[in-house]
């Protein structure tokens, strides 16, 4: 079945350091892959996605790009803030046998920037 | 913008209660979702719905249940409360099929069964 490994966590970076988050992922056909960031004491909210290969996403000065030849989809940023510490999760949307749309997460990276 | 919005940020309840989780969407989604996340399993999907009074199962179904009778309404149920169902209850809605839409999630129920 579908399935997402993303980086254990968690990660502690210093503010304006570069940050890479990994996620690779197995899935059969062409899923859609979604970057999501829950914040303390919130629900997940929609950081990135990319919808076929070679589609990068970006939001809030968060990349990443869908690479199939090597099934990943890596979260960048060039430079953290304190604001970004949080919890992200890689997921992948795929159809289910039954036509519907099913997300996949991985068990999230939990972010910490410290000043 | 799109609000999800559940009926509990904290619950307490007793081994052996019936406990109802409730979600609601403003955005008239057809697809519904219920997901529960666990430190170090990230979130599962425990059931789903695509349309009113429709239900499908996700991959960890067993004892719960759901009820989606209004579209923009979608119940968790636990007929029986036990403790290894404590955790943080997510909510979550899409608009369509196509493998193309974003789910908006709700903020959460933490869940615990003493």
């Amino acid at each position: 079945g579908d399935s997402v490994t993303q980086m254990e966590g968690p990660v502690t970076l210093s503010e304006e350091a570069f940050l890479t988050i990994n996620c690779t992922y197995t899935a059969t056909g062409y899923p859609s892959l979604f970057w999501y960031v829950q914040y303390p004491g919130e629900g997940l909210q929609l950081l990135l996605k990319a919808t076929k290969a070679d589609d990068k996403g970006s939001n809030k000065g968060f990349e990443a790009t869908y690479r199939k030849e090597t099934t990943s989809f890596h979260l960048e940023k060039g430079s953290v803030q304190v604001s970004d510490s949080a919890v992200y999760f890689c997921a992948l949307l795929a159809i289910s046998n039954f036509g519907n749309e099913k997300l996949t997460f991985g068990t999230g990276t939990r972010l910490t920037i410290i000043p | 913008d799109v609000k999800v919005t559940q009926s509990s940020r904290y619950l307490v309840k007793r081994t052996g209660e019936k406990v109802f989780l409730e979600c609601v969407q403003d955005m008239d989604h057809e697809n519904m979702f219920w997901y529960r996340q666990d430190p170090g399993l990230g979130l599962r999907l425990i059931y789903f719905s695509y349309d009113v009074k429709m239900k499908e199962k996700g991959d960890i179904p067993e004892g719960y249940s759901v009820s989606r009778e209004k579209k923009e309404r979608f119940s968790l149920i636990l007929e029986s409360a036990s403790t290894n169902q404590t955790s943080m209850y997510l909510c979550a809605s899409s608009f369509g099929t196509g493998g193309l839409d974003t789910q908006y999630f709700g903020p959460g129920t933490r869940l615990t069964v003493l």
